[in-house]
């Protein structure tokens, strides 16, 4: 049973960066396909990106690049989701979520979900 | 990208009511089609995989349809604890992760 356990809630003035954590027990983050989705206030859910195995590597939602940056300490078993430049409209929940891509692609463990809220 | 559009956006029902959510797919996707439960202040959960397959725990009043481009999630008998959103999500073609706009189900 995988586990994710996120930091806390965070604000943060338009133009800083943020920078959430999660925590994986259960499984080895090596073992895993951890990606980022967020839901802002009166939206849907939202993608960010996270590591594909098929590409062996940490792809990027479009809207995103630039902007993110997503990073594992595996002596850790925590993966990192960092968003800059941000702007009002970055407020949202964040999740950190297992993918298994060996089975439909599924989103079948989720951190807590981390509100980042941006405000002046 | 693959776009995922559900129907309809929000739907009001009634304890024991059938309710019927719909997500259509912009090219075909198969079966490589998953649906969310969110409640609020809560992460999503998953309900149904594989298009038509439900996910351990989740009761049996909750199924899946459909192929191709064509989806539906139904409840047969409304309960309590199903208000809630719900959302479709693709996984044919990857990357992007791509997901319906979501539905509110409402009493």
């Amino acid at each position: 049973q995988v586990q994710l356990v996120q930091s806390g809630a965070e604000v943060k003035k338009p133009g800083a960066s943020v920078k959430v954590s999660c925590q994986v027990s259960g499984y080895t983050l090596t073992e895993l396909s951890i990606h980022w989705v967020r839901r802002a206030p009166g939206k849907g859910l939202e993608w960010l990106g996270g590591f594909h195995p098929e590409d062996g590597e940490t792809i990027y939602a479009q809207k995103f690049q630039g902007r993110v940056t997503m990073t594992e300490d595996t002596s850790t078993d925590t993966a990192y989701m960092e968003l800059g430049s941000l702007r009002s409209d970055d407020t949202a929940v964040y999740y950190c979520v297992h993918i298994d891509f060996d089975d439909y692609g599924t989103l079948d463990s989720w951190g807590q979900g981390t509100l980042v809220t941006v405000s002046s | 990208d693959i776009q995922m559009t559900q129907s309809p956006s929000s739907l009001s029902a009634s304890v024991g009511d059938r309710v019927t959510i719909t997500c259509r797919a912009s090219e075909s996707i198969t079966t490589y089609l998953n649906w969310y439960q969110q409640k609020p202040g809560k992460a999503p959960h998953l309900l149904i995989y594989g298009a038509t397959r439900l996910q351990s725990g989740v009761p049996s009043r909750f199924s899946g349809d459909g192929g191709g481009t064509d989806f539906t999630l139904t409840i047969s008998s409304l309960q309590p604890e199903d208000f809630a959103t719900y959302y479709c999500q693709q996984s044919y073609i990857t990357p992007p992760i791509t997901f319906g706009q979501g539905t509110r189900l409402d009493i």
